[in-house]
């Protein structure tokens, strides 16, 4: 079966510009979740999809952070424009969504911003 | 509110000895609770999780939690500590809600484990 997978894997960047990152949950999965891991920090979540709809995205900077599932499968988070407190680790995650108490990730994009 | 404290960012133990991550939690209503290990460059990787069963919960790679409601704990153990458990790991804590399983991480404890 295969995992959870994220491209790029690692960004750099300037501030103010913009990046976008993508994730393909694994076959199957409804529920798909964005993640920012800052140095030195556990992963927060930014978003969570239920299919297409969003079913969280209470800690999602909406002036510059946008996320969209549009045909229920991949998903792309953008961040425009980006800043230095950006730089982290960003991870997708997706479940069943009759089984949301167990998350698959994949690997990460790491983003550094200059 | 829920939170999950992990005790120690940075732990060490000889190779053979005895693991021991601490993690304690808060939480209004029944928790999950869970393990993840975070190789670098990966992603993070389901150890174990705690869902109301058993208290004793053993995971993959000879990892077991035990959960302790009277002390808001879910520590992680594991015997004999091997070379290839060099990691961070991280606790995590969830309850159902209207949208489903909202993770909420700790901080992490980095273990180094030496020969």
């Amino acid at each position: 079966e295969a995992g959870v997978a994220q491209s790029p894997r690692y960004k750099i960047i300037e501030k103010r510009q913009s990046v976008a990152f993508w994730c393909n949950p694994i076959s199957g999965h409804a529920t798909l979740y964005w993640y920012q891991q800052i140095l030195g920090q556990g992963p927060k979540l930014l978003i969570q999809f239920q299919n297409n709809g969003v079913v969280d995205d209470s800690q999602l900077p909406k002036d510059r952070f946008s996320a969209e599932r549009l045909k229920g499968v991949d998903s792309t988070l953008k961040i425009q424009p980006a800043k230095l407190e950006d730089s982290a680790v960003y991870l997708c995650a997706s479940s069943l969504a009759s089984r949301q108490d167990t998350q698959y990730f994949g690997p990460g994009t790491r983003l550094t911003v200059l | 509110a829920q939170s999950v404290t992990q005790l120690g960012s940075h732990v060490s133990v000889s190779e053979g000895a005895l693991v021991l991550l601490r993690c304690n939690y808060s939480s209004s209503v029944p928790p999950y609770l869970f393990w993840y290990v975070q190789y670098p460059n990966q992603g993070l990787q389901l150890l174990l999780k705690y869902t109301s069963a058993a208290t004793l919960v053993k995971g993959i790679n000879g990892f077991e939690a035990e959960f302790k409601k009277s002390e808001t704990s879910f520590h992680l153990t594991k015997p004999s500590a091997h070379m290839s458990d060099a990691a961070e790991y991280f606790c995590a804590v969830s309850f159902r809600t209207g949208g489903g399983n909202k993770l909420t991480f700790g901080t992490g404890t980095q273990l180094k484990v030496e020969l």
